[in-house]
């Protein structure tokens, strides 16, 4: 069974600020991990994948399958930001989400 | 391109009733897969469907049905409707060969179901 872990529920930071979304997954199969990013009023959308290894708006993720994590990071949050973030697992045709961090960046 | 398109919108139903929602992909993508999304729970996997066959399903029960058509086109189906299927149903396109491992999944805006 394919299951992923997202923490924090409410995360707040101040423009300029240091980002990090906690994500850890259990799947016994190998991981395909992404993010998906969801803006007030837009359609979710794919942010970034783990096997892309690059980065997109300035984050970045890591694959650590020690840790079992993929945690988000930006090291200067953007107003435009503000979103909600989901961390999922691609596994026998499914994608397994977590319950979404939802990210507020204070001017 | 045009991307995922959902219909309706917004829908309002009575307990007990049935309704069918519709997801027409990105042309040439031929998985669809589908998702209920609820403040308490997130998003949920309900099935997905490639080349009109259903290669995987989630934990709901049978009230909930979908099928996808020769053009890819899909429509997922809820009976007997209880008021705890309110919810925003989100459709999501990939090229899905190979199944969706590292595939871009591409959603649709949704159709909001209120169950009264």
């Amino acid at each position: 069974a394919q299951r992923v872990t997202q923490p924090e529920k409410l995360l707040s930071v101040f423009k300029g600020a240091p980002v990090e979304l906690k994500c850890n997954y259990s799947y016994s199969g190998s991981p395909e991990l992404f993010w998906y990013v969801q803006y007030s009023r837009q359609r979710l959308q794919l942010l970034l994948r783990h096997i892309s290894r690059e980065s997109i708006k300035g984050f970045t993720a890591d694959l650590n399958k020690g840790e079992t994590s993929f945690h988000l990071k930006k090291p200067f949050a953007q107003e435009e930001d503000s979103a909600m973030y989901y961390c999922a697992l691609s596994g026998n045709n499914r994608l397994a989400f977590g319950k979404g961090n939802q990210v507020v960046v204070i001017p | 391109k045009a991307g995922v398109t959902q219909t309706p919108r917004y829908l309002i139903k009575t307990r007990g009733q049935q309704v069918t929602l519709s997801c027409s992909p990105i042309s040439g993508h031929r998985s669809v897969s589908w998702y209920q999304q609820t403040p308490g729970q997130g998003l949920q996997f309900l099935f997905e469907y490639f080349s009109e066959t259903q290669r995987n399903k989630g934990n709901f029960p049978g009230r909930f049905s979908g099928r996808q058509f020769s053009n890819s086109r899909s429509e997922m189906n809820v009976s007997t409707l209880e008021l705890g299927d309110s919810a925003l149903y989100l459709c999501a396109s990939s090229w899905g060969q190979g199944g969706l491992t590292n595939t871009e999944a591409f959603f649709g805006q949704g159709t909001r179901l209120t169950v009264v």
